[in-house]
């Protein structure tokens, strides 16, 4: 199974600063179509999960700009360009190349 | 807008079964997969399998099999987790959600999610 892992685990930001979550997979999340099949979700208080990202770096529908995805191969990142109150949940990464799909522990954000 | 309905809480006896129903409302399964995931209290997501309903043929976590089944029924756009032989491990939040099978966009959206609780 693909083990994913992220950092920081918890995240404590002040409203208007940025934010960065890092996330790396124990092998290659680059399929042979050239997409890495790496997404981000978060899960806020009482809700479900919710797609933020998905192949890395294309925002879903209705996604705020200032959330954005990077990384290729073992190496991704969140960033979040100014945290505001309603980003507060915990975000998860998960890689969807292979089954079993498997899931970072979460990082929780915070506001300070 | 297709959203994923589940069916509600259930309490459960060590050693039983449990049925988690979910229905696409405002759309159907055609062309996707439906992918289940759970999470225990306090704790991260963990995926338990899925299907496509169109071929019909399930993959579970290999921690599960024997214990799991996945079924969907394409008439009524309604998908089914069935475990049995519930510990208390098996105390959890399932959510169903849509998978898109052919060409990866991620797991959307989510259905609300299913308490289950496994107590004597």
């Amino acid at each position: 199974d693909i083990v994913m892992t992220q950092s920081p685990l918890s995240l404590p930001v002040t409203p208007g600063e940025p934010a960065s979550i890092s996330c790396r997979s124990s092998q290659s999340l680059l399929n042979d179509n050239g997409f890495n099949y790496l997404d981000w979700y978060v899960q806020k208080p009482g809700q479900s999960p919710q797609l933020l990202i998905s192949l890395a770096s294309n925002r879903a529908s209705g996604v705020p700009d200032r959330f954005s995805g990077s990384g290729s191969g073992t190496d991704f990142t969140l960033k979040i360009s100014r945290v505001e109150a309603e980003d507060v949940g915990v975000y998860y990464c998960m890689q969807g190349l292979q089954t079993p799909y498997t899931f970072g522990q979460g990082t929780k954000l915070e506001i300070k | 807008q297709v959203q994923l309905v589940q069916s509600g809480a259930e309490v459960k006896k060590p050693g039983s079964s449990v049925k988690v129903s979910c229905k696409a409302s405002g759309g159907s399964f055609r062309n996707y997969a439906v992918t289940w995931v759970r999470q225990a209290p306090g704790q991260g997501l963990e995926w338990m399998g899925g299907i496509i309903p169109v071929f019909g043929t399930p993959k579970y976590a290999q921690k599960l099999q024997g214990r799991v089944t996945i079924i969907a029924d394409e008439s009524t756009n309604t998908a089914y987790l069935e475990l049995r032989s519930l510990t208390s491990e098996d105390t959890a939040v399932y959510y169903c959600v849509r998978d898109p099978a052919f060409g990866w966009s991620g797991l959307d959206p989510w259905g609300q999610g299913t308490l289950v609780t496994v107590s004597s």
